[in-house]
């Protein structure tokens, strides 16, 4: 069975830091692109960043480039998503998600970010 | 900024069709931009219905009903429902390549069934 686990999520002030992982099972997890995708409260989903399955290939949705780093180690099946000057507005859930088939096929059930003073 | 747009909201009556567009603000969504759809009901992560939609062919995620299907109709991308039924009910967001590995989701369109 395919799992995505993502931990890492809380409380933190404006300004500060977090790291989120995602730990996954169930597939070859060196195989496969690895994303995250965030969704605020009430609100759409918005795509963060992406990472292939070497790390050759990095790439980050404008908003995020230069505060947020993706990474992963296929050692520890494992994604990460260092998330640095947090504001406010990156209040949300995280999803940890799979590029499957030209599409998200598996999610995580994401962990909770609440930046607040 | 390019933007993904979506109807932000669609009503539709049980055993109706309705189709659900995806544009972007500057530009077109086309083949090239691999569009997708994803259906979430709230407290659930979305899942996948439609991707690498073209003007010609779709493919329909595992287990998804036929009556979902995805197009290319000018300009946009859509994803039409056949015999609309009341588990429909949820949020719809398309997904679009906009080149040098940058992803966008549309804003979302919450469909009601009644």
């Amino acid at each position: 069975e395919v799992q995505l686990v993502e931990s890492g999520g809380g409380l933190v002030k404006p300004g500060g830091s977090l790291r989120l992982s995602c730990v996954v099972s169930g597939f070859s997890f060196d195989s496969y692109t690895m994303n995250w995708v965030r969704q605020a409260p009430g609100k759409g989903l918005e795509w963060i960043a992406s990472i292939s399955k070497s790390s050759d290939y990095i790439y980050y949705a404008d908003l995020m480039r230069g505060r947020f780093t993706i990474s992963r180690d296929n050692a520890k099946n494992s994604v990460y998503l260092q998330m640095d000057s947090l504001r406010a507005e990156d209040t949300a859930l995280y999803y940890c998600v799979r590029w499957g088939n030209w599409n998200y096929d598996y999610w995580g059930q994401g962990t909770l970010v609440t930046v607040s003073s | 900024q390019t933007v993904v747009t979506q109807e932000p909201s669609f009503s539709v009556s049980p055993g109706g069709t309705v189709t659900l567009t995806c544009g972007l603000n500057s530009g077109s969504v086309s083949s090239s931009s691999y569009p997708s759809w994803y259906q979430q009901f709230p407290g659930q992560a979305p899942r996948t219905l439609i991707y690498s939609t073209n003007s010609r062919t779709n493919s329909r995620a595992s287990g998804v009903p036929d009556r979902f299907s995805g197009s290319i109709l000018g300009n946009k991308a859509a994803l039409t429902i056949t015999g609309a039924q009341t588990d429909d009910e949820s949020d719809y967001y398309c997904f679009v390549y906009l080149g040098g590995g940058i992803w966008v989701f549309g804003g979302g369109t919450k469909l009601t069934v009644l």
